[in-house]
C-alpha cells in the first residue's frame, strides 16, 4: 500500500458543478496537510495549508481534514475552465518540507 | 514578485551528453530542493539544501548532482543522462519549517 493514494482521474465536470478531491493515507502521525494545483507543464502553486483535523475555507476552495479516517478532501465550488488542472495533495509528520509526501494527483477536467 | 525561477523551461539533450539545469529565488529562504516528476506520478525527491548543508535522498542515482553556490542559486547536473531521466525537474524553496514553493520546472528530453 502506498503512503498516500489519490484516484488518478481524470475528472470531468461542468462548469459550475461542485468538486471533490480526494486522499487517503496510511501513516498516522501525519499532521501537516496540504494541496497543490499543477498546470501543464508548470510547477505546483499551493492552494491549501492546514494543520491536524478540521476545515479551512479560502474562496472557492474548502480543505478538509479527517484523521480518524486518514482521509482529505479538497472541495471546489463553482467549478470554472480555469480550474482544470492535476491536484496534488501532500501531507508530513513535522513540517519540515523534506519529510513532505505527495499524492500522484488527479486530473481535473471543467467543460465551459 | 518574490518568486523561484528555473532555465531553462525546455532542454532536450543527448544520451550520455552532461546536462545543467539552473534554479534561482528571491525568496531568501534557506531550504531548496531538487524535485523529479515524471508523467502521472508524485513528485520524488532527489536532494535538497539546508543553506549550504547537502542532503541526499538514499535512493537518488549518483548520476545526479548538485552545486548551491550561494543562498540564491542552485544547480542540477546529470552527468550521463539516459532515456529513463526524461522527467519534470522541479526547484522548490521553503523556510526551514512549511510550505514548499516551487518553480515552473524544466522538462527534459532525452533524445
Amino acid at each position: 500500500q502506498k503512503e498516500v493514494e489519490q484516484d488518478p482521474g481524470p475528472l470531468s465536470v461542468p462548469e459550475g458543478a461542485i468538486v471533490s478531491l480526494n486522499c487517503t493515507y496510511s501513516n498516522s502521525a501525519f499532521q501537516y496537510f496540504m494541496w497543490y494545483r499543477q498546470y501543464s507543464r508548470k510547477g505546483p502553486e499551493l492552494l491549501m495549508y492546514t494543520y491536524s483535523s478540521g476545515n479551512k475555507e479560502d474562496g472557492r476552495f474548502t480543505a478538509q481534514v479527517d484523521k480518524s479516517s486518514k482521509y482529505i478532501s479538497l472541495f471546489i465550488r463553482d467549478s470554472q475552465p480555469s480550474d482544470s488542472a492535476t491536484y496534488l495533495c501532500a501531507m508530513s509528520e513535522d513540517n519540515y518540507g523534506q519529510n513532505f509526501v505527495f499524492g500522484p494527483g488527479t486530473r481535473l477536467s471543467v467543460l465551459p | 514578485d518574490a518568486m523561484v525561477i528555473q532555465n531553462p523551461r525546455y532542454q532536450v539533450t543527448q544520451f550520455g551528453k552532461p546536462v545543467t539545469l539552473s534554479c534561482s529565488q528571491t525568496l531568501n529562504h534557506n531550504v531548496m530542493y531538487w524535485y523529479q516528476q515524471k508523467s502521472s506520478q508524485a513528485p520524488k525527491l532527489l536532494f535538497h539544501y539546508y543553506d549550504k548543508d547537502f542532503n541526499n535522498e538514499a535512493d537518488t542515482p549518483d548520476n545526479f548532482q548538485s552545486r548551491r553556490p550561494n543562498t540564491s542559486f542552485c544547480f542540477l547536473d546529470i552527468r550521463s543522462p539516459g532515456l529513463g531521466d526524461a522527467a519534470m525537474y522541479l526547484c522548490a524553496t521553503s523556510s526551514v519549517l512549511g510550505k514548499l514553493f516551487f518553480g515552473s520546472g524544466t522538462q527534459l528530453s532525452v533524445l
